[in-house]
């Protein structure tokens, strides 16, 4: 079975400061990785994915995540943070071989950009 | 193109009640998935309906099924409603791979 662990509950961080949020997974196959994220009161986006290839994937508004496969880490980062981007961030993994299998999630990082 | 709708917004019922919850997936989408999302408790994947048929459930208790329709949209019901029910529910949506798209969500307060 898959697991995933956000390893950071909540990360406070100053408006135009670069930001790290963790994500480790356990699988014994190989997975699809996903980051989502939650605006207060909204549904999850997703903000970008990892499914094969380049292990650096980049969303449109400046995030980006490495896949780390000896490390089975998928850190997400953002060098310069808006006070937009506070939301809860949520890593998910699935199996790739069907395509159709549930998403795991980790339980989420609060993101509070401070003014 | 519409995402993924789900009524209603807000749903309070009463200890021991029926609730029912509706999605309607992205056009083209065949595949509907439910996840709860309770305080503390993060995502957790609840049901999966594919082509009008039942694939998987995650582990929650027999008093939560739901159907899908020959339209794709699908139906999340609760019967004999706990206090623990009490959650934001989640739609999601898929077409033949990869990654899902998720509706705003439904919340369920039981009281």
């Amino acid at each position: 079975a898959q697991s995933v662990t956000q390893l950071d509950s909540q990360v406070p961080v100053f408006e135009e400061a670069p930001v790290e949020l963790r994500c480790n997974y356990s699988s014994s196959v190989s997975v699809y990785l996903f980051w989502y994220v939650q605006y207060p009161n909204q549904g999850l986006q997703l903000l970008l994915k990892y499914l094969s290839g380049s292990t650096l994937v980049e969303s449109i508004n400046g995030f980006e995540a490495e896949f780390n496969k000896s490390q089975t880490s998928f850190h997400l980062r953002k060098p310069s943070v808006h006070i937009s981007d506070t939301a809860e961030y949520f890593c998910a993994v699935s199996l790739p071989y069907s395509g159709n299998t549930p998403l795991v999630f980790g339980k989420g990082t609060r993101l509070s950009v401070i003014a | 193109e519409a995402g993924v709708t789900q009524s209603p917004t807000h749903l309070i019922k009463t200890r021991g009640q029926q609730a029912t919850l509706r999605c309607s997936p992205i056009s083209g989408h065949t595949s509907v998935y439910w996840y709860q999302q309770a305080l503390g408790l993060g995502l957790q994947f609840l049901l999966w309906y594919d082509e009008g048929e039942e694939r998987n459930r995650g582990n929650f208790p027999p008093r939560f099924s739901g159907r899908q329709f020959p339209n794709y949209s699908s139906e999340l019901n609760v019967n004999a409603l706990e206090l623990e029910d009490s959650a934001l529910y989640l739609c999601a949506s898929k077409p033949a791979i990869y990654e899902q798209y998720f509706g705003p969500g439904t919340r369920l307060t039981v009281t």
